[in-house]
Parts: structure tokens; sequence; C-alpha cells
């Protein structure tokens, strides 16, 4: 079945350190693929998506790359700020199922001033 | 626009009662989903509805949970019993195509 795989947290960067976070998924399909940006306390917040190979995403200088040869999505950042701190979650969603989203499990950020 | 609504924002209840929640999704979103987040982890799908219809409930624990959207607007989830591993935030979200998910605040469940 479909999955997502994105590497562990915590991570833990100074301010206006660059940011990469990985993420692979499986697909049996052609899925759109997104990044979610979760802060405390609060619910999922659409950071980005891309809904098909080589299309780039981008949103509050945060940018990933569709890559179907490598079935990747990694969220890149090149200054990060103490406000960026929060949970990203790599994410696929294909029509089969109904435009149904699957979430990897999550990558927590530290930004320290 | 408004964004997705739920309520209660926290509940405490100990094992074996029930509890609901309920959401209000984006006016005009035909998709409505239920979430459940337990703690360090990705959101896992519980129920998807079209409309007032499901679309996939194939995680829910249908023994002890279950859920409606009547008239293709709110939905309630409802678990009874609860247990000690349904401790978790619920997560509603919808949507009006692939573009992806708007999510409400989620309601955090804690059973003691």
């Amino acid at each position: 079945g479909n999955s997502v795989t994105q590497m562990e947290g915590p991570v833990t960067l100074s301010e206006e350190a660059f940011l990469t976070i990985n993420c692979t998924y499986t697909a049996t399909g052609y899925p759109s693929l997104f990044w979610y940006v979760q802060y405390p306390g609060e619910g999922l917040q659409l950071l980005l998506k891309a809904t098909k190979a080589d299309d780039k995403g981008s949103n509050k200088g945060f940018e990933a790359t569709y890559r179907k040869e490598t079935t990747s999505f990694h969220l890149e950042k090149g200054s990060v700020q103490v406000s960026d701190s929060a949970v990203y979650f790599c994410a696929l969603s294909e029509g089969t199922g109904g435009f149904k989203t699957i979430f990897g499990a999550g990558t927590r950020l530290f930004v320290k001033a | 626009e408004a964004g997705v609504a739920q309520s209660p924002r926290y509940k405490i209840i100990e094992k074996r009662q029930s509890v609901a929640f309920w959401c209000n999704p984006i006016s005009g979103h035909a998709t409505l989903y239920w979430y459940q987040q337990i703690l360090g982890q990705g959101p896992k799908l519980l129920i998807q509805f079209q409309n007032n219809g499901v679309v996939d409930d194939s995680q829910l624990p249908k023994d002890r949970f279950s859920a409606e959207r009547l008239k293709g607007v709110d939905s309630t989830l409802k678990i009874q019993p609860a247990k000690l591993e349904d401790s978790a935030v619920y997560l509603c979200a919808s949507s009006s195509g692939p573009g992806g998910y708007t999510f409400g605040s989620g309601t955090r469940l804690t059973v003691v």
C-alpha cells in the first residue's frame, strides 16, 4: 500500500541555518505530495504541495520538489527562524483513494535564537 | 472563509465512558475526514465522508467508534466505551478536491 517515510527528529538548528527534512514515499499510482506544518497547540496547516513530477511547491521560504525518479519530496529552507519551530508532516494523496491523505510520522524542528 | 470548526477543544473522561466530538467543515466542502493523532505520530485516517456517504472507514474500530454526517454538512464522531489507548487528538478536515485539506484545531481526548 501507499506509505510515507520521513526523517526522525528532533532536528535542532540555529537561526539562519539551512534546513532539509527528508521525505520518501511509496505509491502505486501518481500521487499528489504535500507538506503540512503543526505549530504547538494547533491543528495541521497545509504548507505546500506538488501535483506531478518535477513540480516545485513553495511557501513562506520553504520549497520541495516532486522527484519521481527517487520517490522523494524533501523539504528545504535556506534560512530558518525561531518561528519555524514546529512539527512538519510529509503526506501523499491519490485520486483512486478518494483523495485520502496518508501522513508520515512527522519531524519536530527546534530553532534556537 | 471560515475554517473547520471543532468542539470541544479538550475532553477528559474515565475509561468505559462515552464521548462525542463535533465538526463543522468549510461551507461547500463535500469531503470530510476524521483523523486520530496519537502523541508523537502522524495523523491516521479513521473515516472519510463524501457528502453524507461513507467512502472509507476501513481503519475505524467499529466495535467502539461510530461517525455520522447528517445532511452532508457537520459530523459527529463517537467513542463508546472509551479505552486508555484512545487518548489522542481527533482532527477533522475537509476538502473540495485534490488540492489539500483544511484541518480544524482538533479535540484533545484524555482517557484516565
